[in-house]
């Protein structure tokens, strides 16, 4: 079966660096997809990988492992309108998205 | 960039009421369009994937004669859930791709639906 896999919950403070990781096994791969979701709100896109590396946008950073099948988040001075769900998805090899179930992160001042 | 609209954003209705919500690509022709369920605290499930004028492909488990959709035009997706009860309360999300894949998908804001 297709499976993603990524902390529930995660608590950093204002101004640090956090990483969120993200573990995957799925038939076929186009491509690893980072989002962020608030409370309530649809989900707005943060990175696309597709390639084995770092990807740096501004405060967030994704990397990506195709081989271990692992990809994680980096984001950098954190601030409090951080806090949200981050979701991990991957596209298979139909170019359907297989989605994580999200990673609730936690700012604290 | 790419902006979906979707209407309601919120609407309540009483069981065994139909309820249709809009989903439009403001700004560039959607080929394909998707339709997700999420429920609290949960992650995104795809309800079905819909084509500009052919019938929608559903994912497995979810009722076809339920939730309708229609895709009429480039930019217009409908669902509608017919004969609601409370278990299907939920957040609807739509999204919409201008490409023969999924890869640039853009997220409608959603719709939260409470049947009572």
């Amino acid at each position: 079966g297709q499976n993603i896999d990524q902390p529930t919950e995660m608590t950093a403070t204002e101004g640090a660096i956090v990483q969120i990781n993200c573990t995957y096994q799925t038939s076929g791969f186009n491509g690893l997809f980072w989002y962020q979701q608030h409370a309530g709100e649809a989900p707005t896109f943060l990175s696309y990988n597709v390639l084995d590396g770092l990807e740096e946008k501004g405060r967030f950073s994704s990397f990506l492992s195709r081989s271990k099948g692992y990809s994680y988040l980096l984001l950098k001075e954190l601030q409090m309108k951080d806090s949200a769900s981050y979701l991990c998805a991957v596209m298979d090899s139909n170019y359907q998205l297989i989605w994580g179930a999200g990673t609730k992160l936690i700012i604290k001042p | 960039g790419a902006v979906v609209s979707q209407h309601p954003s919120r609407v309540i209705c009483k069981s065994g009421t139909s309820v249709k919500i809009e989903c439009r690509s403001l700004d560039f022709q959607a080929t394909t369009m998707f339709w997700y369920r999420q429920f609290p605290k949960q992650s995104l499930m795809l309800m079905a994937t819909s084509n500009e004028g052919s019938k929608a492909t559903y994912e497995q488990g979810v009722e076809k004669d339920k939730f309708l959709i229609n895709h009429a035009s480039l930019t217009l997706s409908t669902l509608t859930v017919t004969s609601a009860h409370p278990e299907d309360s939920s957040f609807y999300i739509c999204s919409a791709a201008s490409g023969t894949n999924s890869y640039e998908q853009y997220f409608g804001p959603g719709t939260r639906l409470t049947v009572t």
